[in-house]
């Protein structure tokens, strides 16, 4: 079984609208939560860390809940820039480990 | 203040050649990593190091080496190169810590003929 689990999609949405995104994750010692974003042909960059009282950061909102093993992402008021690839991804409890989801492809369109 | 380079961008090699590829990072950090991204699989680690002379296997090791003799650079090997290590490969750095971000480099197009 995978680290992490992801629906890889695709979401196509209008610009707009919300849409959620959802992992699992396997590791109950696992320490970290984050999403990154990834665009076509680029390196993936932090969009956000997730905390355990749930995060937000202007139109993103973050949420994990442990018992469940589940981490969320849920973009309000989509944009065309948004279209993306986001990344789960958790900090295991090796040092220094990060293990990534395989993806959610998101495209907004006008 | 460059962040993550990665050298060479894009490389052909055919089966059997050996190459090195070259991550340095200018942010003082002290683990470094070497992913690889293949359709549909997601990132996966090959080896890192969490310092200086210290280097660990990741998910996906084999045909592969590094070293880290300098805190800056951190080197990925190809000994004997195969169809199969076709991908783009990403380095990435962060400080020590459980919540330090990640940064990555921009990667490597490799194709093993």
């Amino acid at each position: 079984r995978k680290e992490v689990e992801q629906d890889p999609g695709p979401f196509n949405v209008p610009e707009g609208a919300t849409v959620a995104f959802n992992c699992t994750y396997s590791n109950s010692a696992s320490q970290s939560f984050f999403w990154y974003r990834q665009d076509c042909r680029k390196e993936p960059k932090l969009l956000m860390s997730v905390y355990s009282s749930g995060n937000e950061d202007g139109r993103f909102t973050a949420q994990l809940n442990r018992a469940s093993q589940y981490i969320s992402l849920l973009i309000r008021d989509s944009k065309l820039s948004d279209s993306a690839t986001y990344l789960c991804v958790v900090r295991g409890s090796t040092l220094g480990r990060l293990y990534f989801g395989r993806g959610t492809q998101l495209t907004v369109w006008p | 203040n460059a962040g993550v380079t990665q050298t060479p961008k894009f490389r052909v090699l055919k089966t059997g050649q050996s190459m090195t590829l070259l991550c340095a990072q200018d942010m003082n950090h002290e683990y470094m990593y070497w992913y690889r991204q293949d359709p549909g699989m997601g990132l996966r680690l090959i080896h890192y190091s969490v310092g200086e002379g210290t280097t660990a296997k990741g998910e996906v090791p084999d045909g592969y080496n590094v070293s880290r003799l300098k805190k800056q650079n951190f080197l990925l090997g190809l000994e004997s190169a195969a169809p199969s290590q076709t991908s783009v490969y990403f380095c990435a750095s962060s400080y020590a810590g459980i919540q330090e971000t990640q940064y990555f480099g921009p990667g490597t197009r490799l194709l093993v003929l």
